[in-house]
């Protein structure tokens, strides 16, 4: 039941761009600038690339940037490489619930 | 380094309890938020809950709350998560993962529980 939408898969080339959406509602992404980003690799614990739209953390490549508009938020990924097939998860503030968080569904994104 | 350590995979049988752990080291445990996550076998992240450790403030998900327990001991620096009745559902890895302002970073490295 996840309040963010995000595509359940992408795919691109090596060496391509690719961006990946995530839409929300007035509610959440579209007034508070609180958007994360999480790389998640099989097996594997979720890696914090983006916060706060688009800020990226020390240790998240430069290729990896985030923007907003309106209600959805993007993650987008410059010169795709095999290492970035994962599934990807934005995650945002939101009013609607007393937790103030949400998830988008994932996306897998396959290189 | 900042570092989230979990307790390890644990198999148990429908109707048993359990208590599994998260330790965090190399920051002040106190000041920030800890949250904890599921993900069932090939499905997306779920919000469970989140403890505000200074103060104990603990806000469950209306999908959690009634079905597990959060907990903090911070003289060790640990977070529990506990079941008094496991159901087959409860399957899944759970993540707990420490909180400022809306970013969650790091995360524990996930406990796996099945039960069957």
């Amino acid at each position: 039941q996840s309040v963010l939408t995000q595509p359940a898969s992408v795919s691109g080339s090596p060496g391509q761009p690719i961006t990946i959406p995530c839409t929300g509602t007035s509610g959440d992404i579209g007034s508070y600038n609180y958007v994360s980003w999480y790389q998640q690799h099989p097996g594997k614990a979720p890696k914090l690339i983006i916060y706060d739209v688009t800020q990226r953390p020390s240790g998240a490549s430069y290729r990896f940037s985030g923007s907003k508009s309106g209600n959805t938020a993007s993650l987008t990924i410059a010169g795709l490489r095999a290492e970035d097939e994962a599934d990807y998860y934005c995650t945002s503030f939101t009013r609607a619930n007393s937790l103030h968080l949400v998830f988008g569904g994932g996306t897998k994104l396959t290189v | 380094e900042v570092q989230l350590v979990q307790s390890g995979a644990e198999v148990k049988r429908p109707g048993e309890s359990l208590k599994i752990s998260c330790q965090g080291s190399g920051y002040n445990f106190t000041i920030f938020r800890l949250a904890w996550v599921r993900q069932r076998p090939g499905k997306g992240l779920e919000w469970m809950g989140v403890i505000s450790v200074g103060d104990s403030d603990m806000r469950y998900s209306p999908s959690f709350q009634g079905q597990v327990t959060f907990s903090i001991d911070t003289s060790i620096n640990t977070a529990y998560l506990h079941w008094t009745s496991l159901k087959a559902s409860d399957s899944a890895t759970y993540f707990c993962t420490r909180g400022g302002g809306g970013t969650f970073d790091p995360w524990g490295q996930g406990t796996p529980v099945t039960v069957s």
